[in-house]
């Protein structure tokens, strides 16, 4: 079943380019990879979601390279808006147990700083 | 937009109590999701539900019951609260097929077991 890492946090100054990576070694070829944004005391918001190649939005950009064991979410030009916790979210689907897994990393927290 | 609710934002119960938590999706959504949320261990599932009286054990579904009577609400139930279950609670809902979809949060409800 697929795990993610992600780093715990990451530091950056307002107007640069932010890229923050998952690794989802075991991830398995139905499942599509999905961020989302939470802000403190808020429910986590969709960012941005893809399969392989790379997609973008308005609001960012998601690169994941042939293997897919691993997607790199990219936001152009911070700002201090965008100091949030990211998460990755890879699948869901039987553990096979009788139980289903849905795989949320622990989150990467970005502080954007003046 | 899609509005998901949740009943409280704060609650405060003893050990024993059985605690209800509610939630409300107003889009016609046919996946609803329970979630719990505790530093450092980011968003972990307790259980889902694809359709009306449907329901599915996630990660952690121990000490813990759901109910899908209406395709709008899925109640999440702790029969017996324990100090341990202390927790931010999120609920989801979301449309399309598993793994694939996006999921729209609520804002949560802070529970606190004395």
């Amino acid at each position: 079943l697929a795990k993610t890492t992600q780093p715990i946090s990451m530091d950056s100054y307002e107007g640069q380019e932010v890229n923050i990576t998952c690794s989802h070694n075991n991830i398995a070829t139905n499942d599509y990879i999905t961020w989302y944004q939470q802000f403190p005391s808020q429910g986590p918001r969709f960012i941005i979601q893809g399969y392989k190649t790379k997609v973008t939005n308005e609001v960012a950009s998601l690169f994941i390279p042939a293997d897919r064991k691993s997607s790199t979410l990219s936001l152009p030009r911070v700002s201090l808006s965008d100091t949030a916790v990211y998460y990755c979210l890879v699948g869901l689907r039987s553990s096979g147990a009788g139980s289903y897994q849905l795989t949320f990393g622990k989150g990467t927290k970005l502080s954007v700083i003046p | 937009d899609v509005k998901v609710t949740q009943s409280s934002r704060y609650l405060v119960k003893r050990t024993g109590e059985k605690v209800f938590l509610e939630c409300v999706q107003d889009m016609d959504h046919e996946n609803m999701f329970w979630y719990r949320q505790d530093p450092g261990l980011g968003l972990r599932l307790i259980y889902f539900s694809y359709d009306v009286k449907m329901k599915e054990k996630g990660d952690i579904p121990e000490g813990y019951s759901v109910s899908r009577e209406k395709k709008e609400r899925f109640s999440l139930i702790l029969e017996s609260a324990s100090t341990n279950q202390t927790s931010m609670y999120l609920c989801a809902s979301s449309l399309v097929a598993l793994g694939q979809e996006t999921q729209y949060f609520g804002p949560g409800t802070r529970l606190l077991v004395l």
